[in-house]
């Protein structure tokens, strides 16, 4: 059963706190991204990546890192953790470039308190 | 940043009743795909249209793509309370590639029994 993976369902961490949020395929899957979604908001996207070691910011990376080492990996971290990044984490990947479809993990719900 | 406005935001029926929900934009989709995401996990794609006036259906669901492939509707025959969750679409826009879906804000649908 193929399916994308986070490491977490739920976290709360401590403002100032350095977070990673894991994201695993195993499709072999060429991009992953990474969304937050908030109430009123929607999904925004905030890194993608198209190949290992590759990334691309995406509309909100502001106070965000990413990291892609293997394929079936893609990493998303908060350097220092702020309150105002208390949020729903959703990771993404698919096969292509073009976007066909994403196939998203169960999300991370993160409280920065 | 293309925007891809929903409507209604909140929709809540009574079983066996009907209901179209809408996405629209100013711009061309190169494809728009539709989603379903119930609580406390990732969106699950539930359909993709690609060609202007395409009409698909999945079993009580009627996808169809505006001829100018600026706008998409969803329409449910005879609700069920399974069909409950958050209904999103996500565009993609020409020119776009590999740099992720452009998400609505979603329908927030209730089947009450």
């Amino acid at each position: 059963d193929v399916k994308v993976t986070q490491s977490s369902r739920y976290l709360v961490k401590r403002t100032g706190e350095k977070v990673f949020l894991e994201c695993v395929q195993d499709m072999d899957h060429e991009n992953m991204f990474w969304y937050r979604q908030d109430p009123g908001l929607g999904l925004r996207l905030i890194y993608f990546s198209y190949d290992v070691k590759m990334k691309e910011k995406g509309d909100i990376p502001e106070g965000y890192s990413v990291s892609r080492e293997k394929k079936e990996r893609f990493s998303l971290i908060l350097e220092s953790a702020s309150t105002n990044q208390t949020s729903m984490y959703l990771c993404a990947s698919s096969l292509t470039a073009t976007n066909e479809k994403l196939l998203f993990g169960s999300g991370t719900q993160l409280s920065v308190l | 940043t293309q925007l891809l406005e929903q409507s209604p935001q909140f929709l809540s029926i009574q079983e066996g009743e009907n209901l179209t929900v809408y996405c629209n934009s100013s711009s061309v989709f190169s494809s728009l795909q539709w989603y379903r995401q119930e609580p406390g996990e990732g969106p699950v794609l539930l359909v993709t249209v690609v060609t202007g006036g395409e009409v698909k259906k999945l079993k009580r669901l009627t996808f169809q793509f505006g001829d100018a492939r600026k706008d998409s509707s969803l329409h449910i025959t005879a609700a069920q309370p399974g069909d409950t969750g958050l209904y999103l679409c996500a565009g993609e826009f020409k020119g776009g590639g590999a740099d992720g879906l452009t998400f609505g804000k979603g329908t927030h649908l209730i089947i009450q029994p």
